[in-house]
């Protein structure tokens, strides 16, 4: 049973530029959720996806973008990145509403500069 | 106010120590809670979950107060190794599932 990746591991872009972050998910699991989490903060959650369909958003603009695809994967697509956007990126996925818990990949590092 | 609130760190403690979190949640139709484990740089890993009956693995107990909205994580004898932030998190499914992290409470284990 293989886990959950993320790539890129790390990533250093310019503000205005935009980036793609990749999940696959463990396998058997259909919901992929992302999460951002700032240094010295807990992760805070920005979508979910399940069975390729948006499922639940928290409190990020427009310019926060992801898809899933068929194999359940999921892309984080990220525009006019903001010096703030710098934070650990991070995969979880589960089995429906994860009541069987979740399983996190170990994240993107994104540096805006 | 934050739907997950936790005590401030860091907890500076001896080996051997027992040490307590706490941690608040504000929405009463959670339905699930967590506590993770998160060392530094790494991501976040169940540790335990929390039921209402409270549940030991181990040296952590941990405990739901569901009319209080209230976790608690127990950790006993603690060892160096038991060093990393200490995550609260609840879930709703209501919402589709997404977990609700706390800041986050970092534990140093000294010898």
């Amino acid at each position: 049973e293989t886990g959950v990746t993320q790539s890129p591991t790390h990533l250093i872009k310019t503000r205005g530029q935009q980036v793609t972050l990749r999940c696959s998910s463990q396998s058997g699991h259909n919901t992929v959720s992302w999460y951002q989490q700032a240094l010295g903060q807990g992760p805070q959650f920005i979508f979910q996806y399940y069975r390729e369909e948006e499922n639940g958003r928290g409190n990020f603009p427009p310019r926060f973008s992801g898809l899933q695809f068929p194999n359940y994967s999921s892309e984080l697509n990220v525009n006019a990145l903001e010096l703030d956007d710098s934070a650990l990126y991070l995969c979880a996925s589960s089995l429906g509403t994860g009541s069987d818990g979740y399983t996190f990949g170990s994240g993107t590092r994104l540096t805006v500069v | 106010r934050k739907e997950v609130e936790q005590d401030p760190g860091p907890f500076n403690v001896p080996e051997g120590a027992t040490v307590a979190f706490n941690c608040t949640y504000s929405n009463s139709a959670s339905q699930s809670f967590f506590w993770y484990r998160q060392d530094c740089r790494k991501e976040p890993k169940l540790l335990m979950s929390v039921y209402s009956s409270g549940n030991e693995d181990g040296r952590f107990t941990a405990q739901l107060n569901r009319a209080s909205q209230y976790i608690s994580l127990l950790i006993r004898d603690s060892k160096l190794s038991d060093s990393a932030t200490y995550l609260c998190v609840v879930n709703n499914y209501n919402q589709g599932g997404k977990l609700i992290f706390g800041q986050g409470t970092e534990l140093s284990v000294k010898p």
